[in-house]
């Protein structure tokens, strides 16, 4: 019973395509995250969903367009990949703001 | 290894040794903070948290220390095990502004626990 679970595990592209990452948590969280990790293993934030609304938007390129239809998802679309999108994104759920956040196994998205 | 590549901080100890792990943060007005262990291929795991009110927090065979006139976080493992062997990130948040609940994680240290 995977608690914050993503789909797809990996993901290989190329440039230019549109993809989506799903997540989905079991817990019942209300708050949910978008982090993006890179190559040398930094964690950024780059969403924050509450009650399905938008609370936290990082200078993310508008190429990324996050998505919750209801508390337990929360999906992320990328439009027009490129080749800095490679990384691995995890996403997380906690019970409210700032509370533990409980992350899902990443996504480790390849662009070519 | 996965690990190659890397230039994060690096802990190597013996099985059986305690653990130290450092952690500098950002901002003085940060009153909660978290450590994580992240495993190759693997997400973020909680371990122990503690927020601005306190100095010391214990778990099991963890402890956090806070000391916030020097902005450092540490993270003591005893008895440190094979298992251990991750990179543990520290992360901070405060409640002020556009902030709110936002996570800001340190950059990493890789431990290696050597049988």
């Amino acid at each position: 019973d995977t608690a914050v679970s993503q789909t797809p595990k990996y993901l290989v592209t190329q440039m230019g395509n549109d993809k989506s990452i799903k997540c989905e948590q079991n817990l019942g969280h209300d708050t949910m995250y978008w982090y993006k990790q890179d190559s040398k293993k930094f964690l950024k934030i780059m969403f924050s969903y509450n009650n399905k609304e938008l609370i936290i938007n990082e200078t993310v390129p508008n190429r990324f367009s996050p998505k919750s239809p209801d508390k337990a998802h929360l999906n992320l679309h990328i439009n027009s990949l490129e080749l800095g999108d490679s990384a691995v994104y995890f996403c997380a759920s906690s019970q409210e703001v700032r509370e533990t956040q409980y992350f899902g196994p990443g996504t480790r998205l390849l662009v070519l | 290894g996965e690990s190659v590549g890397l230039h994060l901080p690096t802990l190597s100890v013996q099985e059986g040794d305690n653990s130290i792990i450092n952690c500098a943060y950002s901002n003085s007005a940060s009153d909660y903070f978290i450590w994580y262990k992240q495993e190759s291929g693997k997400g973020p795991q909680f371990i122990i948290d503690i927020r601005s009110n306190m100095d010391k927090r214990q778990g099991q065979r963890v402890t956090v220390l806070l000391n916030k006139t020097v902005k450092h976080l540490s993270l003591q493992i005893a008895a440190t095990q094979p298992g251990d062997s991750a990179v543990y990130f520290c992360a901070e948040n405060f409640a002020g502004g556009t902030s709110y609940g936002k996570l800001t994680f340190g950059q990493g240290t890789i431990l290696t626990v050597h049988p």
